[in-house]
């Protein structure tokens, strides 16, 4: 059964850092992953998608990297700005399923 | 841009009580699903949806849930008997057929918060 966890569960920062999310996952048989970012009590808006076969997307200042055959992947976030405060969550789907299994997220404050 | 959504808001309703939650998915997408979220803990599949029929469900998915495609547009998740520990946030979410660079990127909706009281 396809486990996610993710490191840190928070995360408080000042303004202007870069900073780096982690995701893990036990099973390798992944057909994408995608990081979602959740405000309170809000929906889930989706950030990057990655495919099995890529190694990184990139989105302004959002870069998602995707090591397979060691089950993790890695959301940096560069010159952190208070709006991006927010919850984020990773999600894999595996290659024989539809369904996304969804980790614990992390919840991230950036200070001004 | 295209977006899911969702409607109520939110509902509140009695135990024992039939719920329908609304979803309207992104037009040209082929694939629906509904997740789950109890408050403070994580987002959980229930059922995803393909060509007017379940394609698959987790656990969780048990008799007293059902999907229906009413007509092009809804997709809805009926719980017949509401139980308190089914007060959750949920979410809607569709996907296209899978053959583009972003194929099965979910995009969610923003939730029904259901509280059963």
């Amino acid at each position: 059964k396809q486990e996610v966890t993710q490191i840190p569960a928070a995360l408080s920062v000042p303004e202007g850092e870069n900073l780096v999310l982690n995701c893990s996952f036990t099973d390798s048989a992944i057909y994408n992953l995608q990081w979602f970012r959740q405000d309170p009590g809000k929906g889930l808006t989706s950030l990057l998608l990655i495919q099995s076969s890529q190694r990184e997307q990139t989105s302004g200042r959002l870069n998602a990297s995707l090591d397979k055959s060691s089950g993790r992947s890695t959301l940096y976030i560069a010159a952190s700005q208070p709006g991006d405060s927010a919850t984020y969550l990773c999600a894999v789907r595996l290659n024989y399923g539809q369904n996304f299994v969804f980790g614990p997220g992390t919840r991230l404050s950036v200070l001004p | 841009e295209p977006e899911v959504t969702q409607t109520p808001s939110h509902q509140v309703t009695q135990m024992g009580q039939e719920v329908i939650l609304r979803c309207v998915p992104i037009s040209n997408h082929l694939y629906f699903y509904w997740y789950r979220q109890i408050l403070g803990q994580k987002v959980e599949f229930l059922v995803s949806f393909y060509n007017n029929e379940i394609s698959e469900k987790s656990e969780i998915f048990d008799d007293q849930f059902s999907v229906e495609r009413p007509d092009g547009s809804n997709f809805t998740l009926k719980i017949r008997s509401t139980k308190l520990e089914d007060s959750a946030m949920y979410f809607c979410a569709s996907s296209d057929s899978g053959e583009a660079y972003n194929g099965y990127e979910q995009y969610f909706g923003p939730g029904t918060r259901l509280t059963v009281t």
